[in-house]
């Protein structure tokens, strides 16, 4: 089984500056999907960037973008010139491209504070 | 926009109790999930369902059960009601992904605070 694990409860940017959220994981798959996802204080979980294993490039999408080291099996979130609307808990999640359903396996979350 | 809705945002019900959570979707998502979110856990897959009265078990489904009689409708369903569910559930919906596509965005709901006293 997949297991996603975010070590940072809480993390906390000045605005305007840049700030890099963790995600490690464990699978014995070679192909698989990386999100995060943003939950707001009104709680509507979004999705923030997707990458997929067999590609190389790190996605970007505007301001955030990941670093996806594969064989460390590590998948960092990087948010730059924060604001403050990006105050939010952060999710890291795996999806096989072989179990059904579209499952989803979370990390912990890690907690955003943006300090004006 | 594709809009996934709960039936309520907050809910306390007594130990013991039957209690039903409805979750629609308006984008006839094929793939539906219920999801409870817990401080330090993150987010634990409670059951999923890929068609019409077709349904998997997730990763936590004890003390669960759910229904999709209708495809924009998924529900949870706590047959009776402990203190340990007192929880953040969330429903998502997907679509399914194609072969050779690309992952299939899950869109959530709002939650509900289902508080079991």
């Amino acid at each position: 089984a997949q297991t996603v694990t975010q070590s940072q409860p809480e993390m906390s940017v000045q605005e305007a500056e840049t700030v890099t959220l963790s995600c490690t994981y464990d699978t014995s798959e070679s192909d698989y999907y990386l999100f995060w996802y943003k939950q707001p204080p009104s709680r509507q979980m979004i999705l923030v960037i997707r990458q997929e294993a067999y590609k190389q490039q790190n996605a970007t999408e505007n301001r955030f973008s990941v670093n996806f080291q594969k064989a460390a099996k590590s998948f960092s979130l990087k948010i730059s010139d924060s604001q403050l609307g990006d105050a939010a808990m952060y999710f890291c999640a795996y999806r096989s491209k072989e179990t059904s359903g579209s499952r989803l396996t979370f990390g912990e979350g890690t907690q955003l504070t943006v300090n004006p | 926009d594709v809009k996934v809705t709960q039936s309520s945002r907050y809910l306390v019900k007594r130990t013991g109790e039957k209690v039903f959570l409805e979750c629609v979707q308006d984008m006839d998502h094929e793939n539906m999930f219920w999801y409870r979110q817990d401080p330090g856990l993150g987010l634990r897959l409670i059951y999923f369902s890929y068609d019409v009265k077709m349904k998997e078990k997730g990763d936590i489904p004890e003390g669960y059960s759910v229904s999709r009689e209708k495809k924009e409708r998924f529900s949870l369903i706590l047959e009776s009601a402990s203190t340990n569910q007192t929880s953040m559930y969330l429903c998502a919906s997907s679509l399914v992904r194609l072969a050779g596509g690309p992952a299939r965005e899950q869109y959530f709901g709002p939650g509900t605070r289902l508080t079991v006293t």
